[in-house]
């Protein structure tokens, strides 16, 4: 089955600095891959994703680079803000092949101003 | 279009005592899930339902029972709650490659 690790958190930047949250994953054949973020109190939501080798997905400033030859999937952003203090989540999934989605136990992010 | 809503919002329960979380999704979706979100362990897969009539169990099914109601509606209950299923729970539908969530219930059991 799929499973993913992520870096270890919590991750604590100053505004303005840029963030590397990394990934990894192990998966049956060639996955999509995912970036969710969940705010305080609330319930996840897509932040961005990348359905193939090489692809980059990117969303309000974050992106991520699928990289099949190692197995990656970091999430960057060059300038964080207050306003991107969560926890974020990869997860690996391959739809229509008796696969559900794989969360690890997310990456928090704090943005001190 | 509300996407995913679950009810409530949170609950205590003693232990021993039964109840019903609700989700409903409007977005037309045939699978559906229920997570639990513990401190340090991420999203764990309670039950899911990859269509109408249809349910299986997850990661951490003990202590679990599910209904799919019909195609929005798909519930958790616990029979008999036990201080370990404190925790948030988080019920989602899925549309080809991507979950939708709903906003989580708090429960704690005393």
């Amino acid at each position: 089955g799929n499973s993913v690790t992520q870096m270890e958190g919590p991750v604590t930047l100053s505004e303005e600095a840029f963030l590397t949250i990394n990934c990894t994953y192990t998966a049956t054949g060639y996955p999509s891959l995912f970036w969710y973020v969940q705010y305080p109190g609330e319930g996840l939501q897509l932040l961005l994703k990348a359905t193939k080798a090489d692809d980059k997905g990117s969303n309000k400033g974050f992106e991520a680079t699928y990289r099949k030859e190692t197995t990656s999937f970091h999430l960057e952003k060059g300038s964080v803000q207050v306003s991107d203090s969560a926890v974020y989540f990869c997860a690996p999934y391959r739809d229509n092949y008796g696969q559900n989605f794989v969360f690890g136990p997310g990456t928090r992010l704090s943005v001190l101003p | 279009n509300a996407g995913v809503t679950q009810t409530p919002k949170f609950q205590v329960l003693k232990t021993g005592q039964s109840m019903t979380l609700q989700c409903a999704q409007d977005m037309n979706h045939n699978s559906m899930y229920w997570y639990r979100q513990d401190p340090g362990m991420g999203l764990r897969l309670i039950y899911y339902s990859a269509s109408e009539g249809t349910t299986d169990k997850g990661e951490v099914p003990n202590g679990y029972n599910v209904s799919r109601l019909n195609k929005r509606e798909f519930s958790l209950r616990l029979e008999s709650a036990a201080p370990s299923q404190t925790s948030v729970y988080f019920c989602a539908s899925r549309d080809f490659n991507e979950q939708y969530f709903g906003p989580g219930t708090r429960l704690t059991v005393t």
